[in-house]
């Protein structure tokens, strides 16, 4: 098993512009989220789907967009990219049940300029 | 106020030294609680549920103070390996986890 997979593991991107971050997981788990990490800020929810078809909000959604086709993958869309939003993403995936054994992807770096 | 709070450290201590990190939350309603790992650059990955009852898992052990709103880890015989940050996490609502900042541990030879 590949466990979670993240791609691209780097990018920069101009403001504005628009980009998807994939992540996929081989694991069956019904559960998907997408979280940012800040210096200073800890781990925080951006969003997640508990199946396949169903998304929510988690702590900071301004400015993504999530869909949940498959229970494989679940990408991550920056709609306008912004300074602000120059983070380490996490996608991470669980059984349902088992919340607190989140299996991480290794994450993408992402630079706005 | 932050709901998990961490001292951020760094916790500089020698191999074979015992090291404690405490660890705050605000929701008196938070139901589970655990120590996650996070090495430079790389993904958090879980070291260890919290119980109520305290719990150890060779050299770490974990406590909870339900009254006072705390958990601790504790790492014994400290290894150059255990560098790393100790992530505070906490779940309040069914689906979702609240992670702390992180406390930073430098173990040296």
């Amino acid at each position: 098993n590949a466990g979670v997979t993240q791609t691209p593991k780097f990018q920069v991107l101009k403001t504005g512009q628009s980009m998807t971050l994939q992540c996929a997981q081989d694991m069956n788990h019904e559960y998907m989220s997408w979280y940012r990490q800040d210096p200073g800020m800890g781990l925080r929810l951006i969003h997640y789907s508990v199946g396949a078809g169903i998304t929510d909000q988690g702590e900071v959604p301004n400015g993504y967009n999530v869909s949940r086709s498959t229970t494989e993958d679940f990408p991550l869309r920056l709609l306008s990219a912004a300074p602000s939003q120059t983070s380490v993403y996490f996608c991470a995936s669980n059984l349902a049940g088992s919340k607190e054994t989140q299996y991480f992807g290794p994450g993408t770096r992402l630079l706005v300029l | 106020r932050k709901e998990v709070e961490q001292d951020p450290g760094p916790f500089n201590v020698p191999e074979g030294a015992t090291v404690a990190f405490n660890c705050t939350y605000s929701n008196s309603a938070s139901q589970s609680f655990f120590w996650y790992r996070q090495d430079c650059r790389k993904e958090p990955k879980l070291l260890m549920s919290v119980y109520s009852s305290g719990n150890e898992d060779g050299r770490f052990t974990a406590q909870l103070n339900r009254a006072s709103q705390y958990i601790s880890l504790l790492i014994r015989d400290s290894k150059l390996s255990d560098s790393a940050t100790y992530l505070c996490v906490v779940n309040i609502y069914t689906d979702k986890l609240i992670f702390g900042t992180g406390t930073r541990l430098q173990v040296f030879p």
